[in-house]
């Protein structure tokens, strides 16, 4: 079974410039997030998609980040215009429909985006 | 909200050392709780996890309990290998009633270091 597929793997960008990631889930994966990892934290939450409709996107900076999913297959999150602190890893993951604790299904991560902003 | 916090690190062990990886959670509902790994230059992976307290995961020679009364998870290897070296994550996730969309609460994550 394919992974989760991230691009590119790594971006070097100007401050103020627009960028790109594109996922691809896992086949069937009904479920996709974005998290932000900055070096020496976890991983946080931007923006989870059931198919192709957003359920959680209380942590996505909305003035300058936007994701899509069209036709609940591939996502692409876009950054415009980037700043500073957007430097992070950006990672992509997908599971099963998630219907509670009683049948969690496991989050696949990809490799991540890893994005420097000079 | 719900936080995670894993034990100051970095790590670094010989081979063969006991590992534990301290981490405790606070939450506002009943969490699952989970360790990832992060081999260099790879994804996430999932390591183990508990769904209810006094569970115990284990994976790989790596066991960790549910504790509920100490909000704690932490993680343990009897004799850790070379191999073992990478970031490990404590995360929860707190299922509100059903409506849980699965949103994974991350520590800040514990650098593992093995020497020969």
């Amino acid at each position: 079974e394919a992974g989760v597929a991230q691009s590119p793997r790594y971006k070097i960008i100007e401050k103020r410039q627009s960028v790109a990631f594109w996922c691809n889930p896992i086949s069937g994966h009904a479920t996709l997030y974005w998290y932000q990892q900055i070096l020496g934290q976890g991983p946080k939450l931007l923006i989870q998609f059931q198919n192709n409709g957003v359920v959680d996107d209380s942590q996505l900076p909305k003035d300058r980040f936007s994701a899509e999913r069209l036709k609940g297959v591939d996502s692409t999150l876009k950054i415009q215009p980037a700043k500073l602190e957007d430097s992070a890893v950006y990672l992509c993951a997908s599971s099963w429909i998630y219907r509670g604790r009683s049948s969690y299904n496991e989050q696949f991560f990809g490799p991540g985006t890893r994005l420097t902003v000079l | 909200g719900d936080s995670v916090t894993q034990m100051e690190g970095p790590v670094t062990l010989s081979e063969e050392a006991f590992l534990t990886i301290n981490c405790t959670y606070t939450a506002t509902g009943y969490p699952s709780l989970f360790w990832y790994v992060q081999y260099p230059g790879e994804g996430l992976q999932l390591l183990l996890k508990a769904t209810k307290a006094d569970d115990k995961g284990s994976n790989k020679g790596f066991e960790a309990t549910y504790r509920k009364e100490t909000t704690s998870f932490h993680l343990e290897k009897g004799s850790v290998q070379v191999s073992d070296s990478a970031v490990y994550f404590c995360a929860l996730i707190t299922d509100a009633g059903g409506t849980s969309y699965g949103k994974l609460t991350f520590g800040q994550g514990t650098i593992l270091t093995v020497h020969p």
